[in-house]
């Protein structure tokens, strides 16, 4: 079955950029997204569309694509920002799949 | 703005049918804007997408699932709901309903706050 890979973890120093990539051989077709996720609440969408940002997303979050790897950018990372991370996108059905995730640690 | 709070038994027996509703308020799922769908997350693992339906009443399914999954829409109720038979330990998980934005392919929100199904005997 399809797979979108992402590192199991990343972390990172306040104030530093935090780079998370995804990667899917279907990448390049598809449109990805990305959500945050804190312990014990749901997922939160914080890029749509490879690099759009919904309102309400501050502007240290980015998103941008190149081929099969798509990359979130936190800038200026802060404490808060500790968090699991997931991409998103769809196999070449239209099935909708979800990466590995991705874990932020705020140093 | 648009919100959705899943409810249904937190404890399903092995074999039983898990079944879960989603209450939509703030929006109609009659507008067609919009598709429903399902989500999982089993603990402290990833997400798994179950499947969504469209006010009309057409579904598509995760294809890994497909066989003991039905979605409903109740469109005078504003609810949608999930049905999972023969359930196992492995079905075991926190259990999301979203709203699908129409895209290639869409994306999801907002989401539920989840509720947790334990299958356990």
């Amino acid at each position: 079955s399809y797979e979108l890979t992402q590192p199991p973890s990343v972390s990172v120093s306040p104030g530093q950029t935090a780079r998370i990539t995804c990667s899917g051989d279907a990448l390049p077709k598809q449109y990805a997204y990305w959500y945050q996720q804190k312990p014990g609440q749901a997922p939160v969408l914080v890029i749509y569309k490879d690099s759009e940002r919904p309102s309400g997303i501050p502007e240290r979050f980015s998103g941008s694509s190149s081929g099969t790897t798509v990359t979130l950018t936190i800038s200026g990372v802060q404490a808060e920002d500790e968090a699991d991370y997931y991409c998103q996108s769809a196999d070449s059905s239209g099935t909708p799949v979800f990466g590995t995730g991705t874990k932020v640690t705020v140093l | 703005q648009v919100q959705l709070q899943e409810s249904g038994p937190g404890l399903v027996k092995p074999s039983q049918t898990l079944s879960l509703t989603c209450t939509v308020s703030g929006g109609s799922i009659s507008s067609g804007d919009y598709y429903w769908s399902w989500i999982r997350q089993p603990p402290g693992k990833g997400l798994e997408w179950i499947g969504y339906i469209y006010y009309s009443g057409s579904t598509y399914y995760n294809p890994s699932l497909k066989s003991r999954v039905t979605i409903s829409v109740d469109t005078s109720k504003n609810q949608f709901s999930l049905k999972l038979s023969s359930v196992t330990a492995a079905d075991t998980a926190v259990y999301y309903c979203a709203r699908v934005v129409p895209a290639a392919p869409g994306w999801f929100d907002p989401w539920g706050q989840g509720t947790l199904v334990t299958v356990s005997s």
